[in-house]
Parts: C-alpha cells; sequence; structure tokens
C-alpha cells in the first residue's frame, strides 16, 4: 500500500533556528511531491514541487530535498519566524491521479 | 494572484439532506478535485474530474456523491443523502498539467466545513 508518513507529528522551535522536516514514502515510483502548509481552519497553501527527476527545490527561506531511493524528503526552514507556525503536509502522487497525503508536522516557533 | 475559491465557508445541515458544495477552479485549469479532512485525519482524495468526465475516485466517494461542471467556472460536489460520518473540511482542487505530468501542482480552495447535525 502506498503511504506517506510524517514524523514528528509536532515540533517547537526558537524564533531563528534553522529546521528540518521529515516526510517518508513507501514507494519510490513517485511523480512528485508536493509540501503544503496549512494554518488552523484553513485551506492548503502549495509551498514547493519537486518533480521526480529533481533532488532539490527552493523558495526563498524554504528547501526541499527528495531522495527517491530511500523514499524520503525533507523541508529545511532557514531562520524561523512566528508566522512560520502551521501545520506542514507532505503529499506525493505515485502514478495515479490523486496526491497522497501524510498526517503532518505541526510546527510553533517560540518568540 | 489566481486562486481556487469555494462557497460556503461553512456549510450546517441535517442528516439525510442533500448539500451541494461549490468550487470554481482557476480559470486555464483543465483538471479539478475534491478532497476532505475528517478532523484530526489525513487529507483523503475523492475524485477526480477531466473533459467532463470522472477520471478517477477513491473508495469513500460512492453512490452519495456525484461530481459535475454545470458551466465553464463552477465545478460542484453533491452529497445526496448526508450522514454523521460526512461531517470534514472538502477541499477543491485544480491543476494546470495532467495528474500523470512530474509538473502537476494542485491549488488548493480554502475548504468548505460541512458540519451534518
Amino acid at each position: 500500500k502506498q503511504e506517506v508518513t510524517q514524523i514528528p507529528a509536532a515540533l517547537s522551535v526558537p524564533e531563528g533556528e534553522n529546521l528540518v522536516l521529515n516526510c517518508s514514502f513507501t514507494d519510490s515510483a513517485i511523480y512528485n511531491l508536493q509540501w503544503f502548509r496549512q494554518d488552523p481552519g484553513k485551506g492548503l497553501t502549495s509551498l514547493l514541487l519537486i518533480q521526480s527527476s529533481q533532488r532539490e527545490q527552493t523558495s526563498g527561506r524554504l528547501n526541499a530535498s527528495l531522495d527517491k531511493s530511500s523514499g524520503r524528503s525533507t523541508l529545511y526552514i532557514a531562520a524561523s519566524q512566528p508566522g512560520d507556525s502551521a501545520t506542514y503536509l507532505c503529499a506525493v502522487t505515485f502514478g495515479n491521479e490523486k496526491l497522497t497525503f501524510g498526517t503532518g508536522t505541526r510546527l510553533t516557533i517560540i518568540p | 494572484e489566481p486562486e481556487v475559491t469555494q462557497t460556503p465557508s461553512h456549510q450546517v445541515t441535517q442528516m439525510g439532506q442533500e448539500v451541494i458544495l461549490r468550487c470554481v477552479p482557476i480559470s486555464n485549469h483543465l483538471y479539478f478535485y475534491w478532497y476532505r479532512q475528517i478532523l484530526g485525519q489525513k487529507v483523503e482524495f475523492l475524485v477526480s474530474f477531466y473533459n467532463n468526465e470522472i477520471s478517477e475516485k477513491s473508495e469513500i466517494f460512492d453512490d452519495q456523491f456525484s461530481v459535475e461542471r454545470p458551466d465553464g467556472s463552477n465545478f460542484t460536489l453533491k452529497i445526496r443523502s448526508t450522514k454523521l460520518e460526512d461531517s470534514a473540511m472538502y477541499f477543491c482542487a485544480s491543476s494546470e498539467e495532467s495528474p500523470g505530468r512530474a509538473k502537476n501542482i494542485q491549488y488548493f480552495g480554502a475548504g468548505t466545513r460541512l458540519s451534518v447535525l
């Protein structure tokens, strides 16, 4: 069964620190992987898309990496800010129509 | 910046009633999706839609559910006879590229919170 896992479920970090969020998936035959941000009670904001042929993508303070052979992706956030507090979701397209989501990591940046 | 819009933001209904959730995808997108998220659980795929047809659906998407693109801009999800377990946040998404393409980015709306009493 194709599954996406995110550990830890929650993470608290002091403001200004760099941090890494983890995502693992069970099948290396993926089309792409997307990282989303979800604020409480809100929709999903796409942060980064990594295609299966790519190793990493960068947007501002965010950097996402992909290692298909080990079934892992990381989202690196540099110089964290209180506004980065949210739930971060990893979602994978395994080669069919749908995105398969992880359960997310709830990130709290402590001022 | 173009965005996916969903209405209403919150829908309260009685068990057994029909509800229609509405979405306006990004204008040049051709692929449309519905997902749902039960409180505290993962976001789950319901259905994808292209060229006026369902292209894939999950086991959740049973005969109580239907989707329609009634005109050139709206995309709707209908639940025929709501159950308590249908209470969830429902997200609409759209993409420009085919889901089978590596560049496919799905853009999500803010969601409709459905509460079935």
